[in-house]
């Protein structure tokens, strides 16, 4: 596609249920990246996936967040049992390997 | 481990009047740096990015932003700004030349630019 996209554009849900968001990269890009945008944190990184492999999952807040990546292409960022500081906005990127990172326009979560 | 501030969490500037917007990274190696821009409901879009050689450079929409290693600084300025540079503004360091890799980029907490008629 023209830029990397992302799905729900915004998502609500009740504390304690479980939400997919989901990432579509630019074709070609082998890197994927999430971040998470709060008003009390700005912006974090969460993980990266060179293709299908993550190697470094420890930016991942909690161990109720998990995230994978399938054809090194389309991923999806898991988050179970919501809780209410899970609201924020959660971005992707995609890259080159060693080339810029391309934004999607986020996917807005809030936790009621 | 990697830090960017942005000192200033709001500023206010006339519309055609210049505009400077400081940043301040710690880094332990050499620094790739990047200013990205957010609008309102929009993903970050990249400005400018700074990696080696000439310490002065050029993005889009008329930014440029010297990086200053004896001052760990790499602000980013505009000779005259628009309504439309109303947004808010990151400045970021990360490892190699995507900012990327298993530590992504640090970002500072941003900078909202007011525009004033």
């Amino acid at each position: 596609g023209a830029g990397v996209s992302q799905s729900p554009s915004n998502k609500v849900t009740e504390k304690g249920k479980d939400v997919e968001l989901r990432c579509d990269p630019i074709s070609g890009h082998t890197a994927l990246y999430w971040y998470r945008q709060s008003l009390g944190q700005g912006l974090e990184f969460l993980i990266y996936f060179q293709g299908n492999s993550a190697p470094d999952k420890s930016g991942l807040p909690s161990d109720r967040f998990s995230a994978e990546r399938t054809g090194g292409s389309v991923s999806t960022l898991t988050i179970q049992r919501t809780q209410q500081e899970d609201s924020a906005v959660y971005l992707c990127a995609s890259s080159r390997p060693s080339g810029t990172q391309y934004f999607g326009p986020g996917t807005r979560l809030l936790v009621l | 481990a990697q830090s960017v501030t942005q000192p200033d969490i709001h500023i206010t500037v006339s519309e055609g009047a210049s505009l400077e917007l400081r940043c301040n990274y710690s880094y332990g190696a050499t620094p790739y740096l990047f200013w990205y821009v957010q609008s309102p409901g929009q993903g970050l879009q990249l400005l400018l990015k700074y990696f080696s050689g000439d310490t002065l450079v050029q993005g889009i929409k008329g930014f440029e932003a010297e990086f200053k290693r004896s001052q760990s600084s790499f602000n980013l300025r505009k000779p005259s700004v628009h309504w439309s540079d109303a947004a808010e503004y990151f400045c970021a360091v990360g490892a190699g030349r995507s900012g990327g890799g298993a530590d992504g980029l640090t970002f500072g907490k941003g900078t909202h630019l007011i525009i004033q008629p």
